[in-house]
């Protein structure tokens, strides 16, 4: 059964810096790997899917990686500002989504 | 325009009672899912239709029974709630296999 682990669990930075949040699965035959960003309260947001023969995804500020063979994934924030303050969920994609724990991220102005 | 849209929002009912949740995706995709995300914010899977047809059906009580009218709707009917059914449920919907999944806002439901 596909597990998926996210690490930190919390992450706090100062307003400006790069970050990397790291999500890993078990089972390496996905569909795709797609990361989420939800507020407190609020629903989930695709913020990127990379596909699995896929090696990476960029939309703005995020770039999303993905090796299928290590099991692993990250999702880089360039220059964070206080408003990507949320949890960061990765969920790999099999005949359903399996989701990590996600990541608390406060970035701090 | 909404792409998943989940009603209500909020639900606060006492134990015992039968509620519904309603879920509608406007994206014509063909598969949706239901998932209760937990008080540690763990996301499980629930349940997920194909075209109608139930395809996931994860070890849930089955006082929970998904109902889909048609492709654009996924309901959820619950039975005699329990205070341990306090969750947040999301709906969510994808076009096929290796598509991008979009969820609703989902619904906060609390018993009491």
């Amino acid at each position: 059964k596909q597990e998926v682990t996210q690490i930190p669990a919390a992450l706090s930075v100062p307003e400006g810096e790069n970050l990397v949040l790291n999500c890993s699965f078990t089972d390496s035959a996905i569909y795709n790997l797609q990361w989420f960003r939800q507020d407190p309260g609020k629903g989930l947001t695709s913020l990127l899917l990379i596909q699995s023969s896929q090696r990476e995804q960029t939309s703005g500020r995020l770039n999303a990686s993905l090796d299928k063979s290590s099991g692993r994934s990250t999702l880089y924030i360039a220059a964070s500002q206080p408003g990507d303050s949320a949890t960061y969920l990765c969920a790999a994609t099999g005949n359903q989504f399996y989701f990590g724990t996600g990541t608390s991220l406060t970035v701090i102005p | 325009d909404t792409a998943v849209s989940q009603t209500p929002k909020y639900l606060v009912t006492q134990m015992g009672n039968d509620k519904s949740i309603k879920c509608e995706q406007n994206l014509g995709h063909d598969t949706m899912y239901w998932y209760k995300q937990d008080s540690k914010k763990f996301l499980k899977i629930m349940f997920s239709y194909n075209n109608k047809e139930l395809i996931i059906n994860e070890t849930v009580p089955n006082r929970f029974s998904p109902k889909s009218p048609d492709k654009a709707h996924l309901n959820l009917h619950i039975n005699s709630l329990e205070l341990g059914d306090s969750a947040v449920y999301f709906c969510a919907s994808k076009k096929g296999e290796g598509t991008e999944a979009f969820f609703g806002q989902g619904t906060r439901l609390t018993v009491v």
